[in-house]
């Protein structure tokens, strides 16, 4: 009983398309956030929101956007992919009360063609 | 600001021998240390975390941490290596609002 989904967890596109990427939780966490892996650079963060109405830009947002649909949602859209986004996304969940601790998914595996 | 550096990359040991994986971590203010480790085609969970309480941390599956503040390193330790631990490794300092600065990872690879 996973406590943090992310959906697809594969994916492969071709460069141009749009792509959204969805988490979901059902720990009853405010936070949440977007990272993505690649091999070398450990986890670089994306987008991170404190709660439905407060979304912010992470180290490396530009050709990402973000949508929190619900505390316990977040998405996560290449609205023109390019190759060079091929990663491993990752979504994450925090509590405010311990912000320190951070929660993951499993992870989806994009892959733009 | 914060960051953090894995002096190793990969790490390769025979099973039943001691695993250390060094973390070394640049912090303008006290911080807070993680671990987590990453098996293959799964997420990350957690090994342990320093959170400026003791500063030997013991967590799951044997490891444990010490934070050396002298030094600015939170190594990563196992007395005794088993198959399962072959995994990726990610030493992870905290900043001020729960900003994880992440280490590129160290690789471990254990030998029967």
């Amino acid at each position: 009983d996973a406590d943090v989904t992310q959906t697809p967890r594969n994916r492969i596109t071709k460069t141009g398309k749009r792509i959204m990427l969805e988490c979901s939780q059902t720990k009853g966490h405010d936070r949440m956030y977007w990272y993505r892996q690649d091999p070398g650079l450990g986890l670089r963060l994306i987008y991170y929101s404190f709660d439905v109405k407060d979304i912010n830009k992470g180290e490396i947002s530009d050709g990402y956007s973000v949508s929190r649909q619900a505390q316990a949602k977040f998405s996560l859209s290449l609205e023109s992919a390019i190759p060079n986004q091929t990663a491993l996304y990752f979504c994450a969940t925090s509590a405010g009360s311990s912000y320190n601790e951070q929660f993951f998914g499993p992870g989806t595996r994009l892959t733009v063609l | 600001a914060q960051s953090v550096t894995q002096l190793d990359s990969h790490v390769s040991v025979s099973e039943g021998t001691p695993v250390l994986l060094r973390c070394n971590y640049s912090s303008s203010y006290s911080p807070s240390l993680f671990w987590y480790v990453q098996h293959p085609n799964k997420g990350l969970q957690l090994l342990l975390k320093y959170t400026s309480a003791a500063t030997l941390v013991k967590g799951i599956n044997g490891f444990e941490a010490e934070f050396k503040k002298s030094e600015t390193s939170f190594h990563l330790t196992k007395p005794s290596a088993h198959m399962s631990d072959a995994a990726e490794y990610f030493c992870v300092v905290s900043g001020s609002w729960g900003k994880l600065q992440f280490g590129a990872g160290t690789q471990v690879v254990v030998t029967p």
